[in-house]
């Protein structure tokens, strides 16, 4: 079995600075993928970014950056420049290598981006 | 381009009585398909999964059932609903990815009340 730990139920930054998310997970798969979702208030998901996890290299996608350390089984989000956008329900993910796509979540951090 | 189709969006329903959820998804082929439930406040929790036309797995023990009838089609049903039911469903797709993970996209999500 697969588990997804956000233990920051709550976060809040201000417009244009920087916050960074945490994600820990436990798997038995050799072969897995995290991910980073975003649910605004509309309530639609929304693909963040993606990380293999045999790639070392950190996945960055504009804005937004991880932090993955395999060995710790960690894998933080990092918001850039933080716009009132971003405000959202933020959701770690992570998908084993034979599941056929299914993903097991974490309970998600709500975020909130101040002027 | 692909899109995915769920309906209705919002459902209240009485204690006991049946339910129809459908989620159509356009643009693709062949795609795997999810359902998953996300109570107020938490994170997703995977209800049913489906490769192929007719071909349903399910991850948690429920009063929900789940059906394939067409390749785009996937259908979350219910003979009597219990209160425990409430929730926001949401209705999901992947294909496989040259990566080798799936890629999944999210519909809009049903909110489902039961009275």
């Amino acid at each position: 079995a697969q588990t997804v730990t956000q233990s920051q139920p709550e976060m809040s930054v201000q417009e244009a600075e920087t916050v960074t998310l945490s994600c820990t997970y436990d798997t038995s798969e050799s072969n897995y993928y995290l991910f980073w979702y975003k649910q605004p208030p509309s309530r639609q998901m929304i693909l963040v970014i993606r990380q293999e996890a045999y790639k070392q290299q950190n996945a960055t996608e504009n804005r937004f950056s991880v932090n993955f350390q395999k060995a710790a089984k960690s894998f933080s989000l990092k918001i850039s420049d933080s716009q009132l956008g971003d405000t959202a329900m933020y959701f770690c993910a992570i998908e084993g290598g034979t599941s056929y796509g299914k993903l097991t979540f974490g309970q998600g951090t709500i975020l909130t981006v101040h002027p | 381009s692909q899109t995915i189709h769920q309906w209705p969006a919002t459902l209240v329903q009485p204690v006991g009585s049946p339910l129809s959820l459908e989620c159509t998804v356009e643009g693709t082929s062949n795609p795997n398909l999810y359902w998953y439930r996300q109570a107020a406040g938490r994170g997703l929790q995977l209800l049913f999964y489906s490769v192929g036309i007719g071909q349903i797995s399910s991850e948690v023990p429920q009063n929900l059932s789940a059906s394939r009838p067409q390749d785009r089609q996937f259908i979350l049903s219910s003979k009597k609903l219990l209160l425990s039911d409430s929730g926001f469903y949401l209705c999901a797709w992947s294909v496989p990815m040259a990566s080798g993970t799936y890629e999944q996209y999210f519909g809009p999500g049903t909110r489902l009340t039961v009275t």
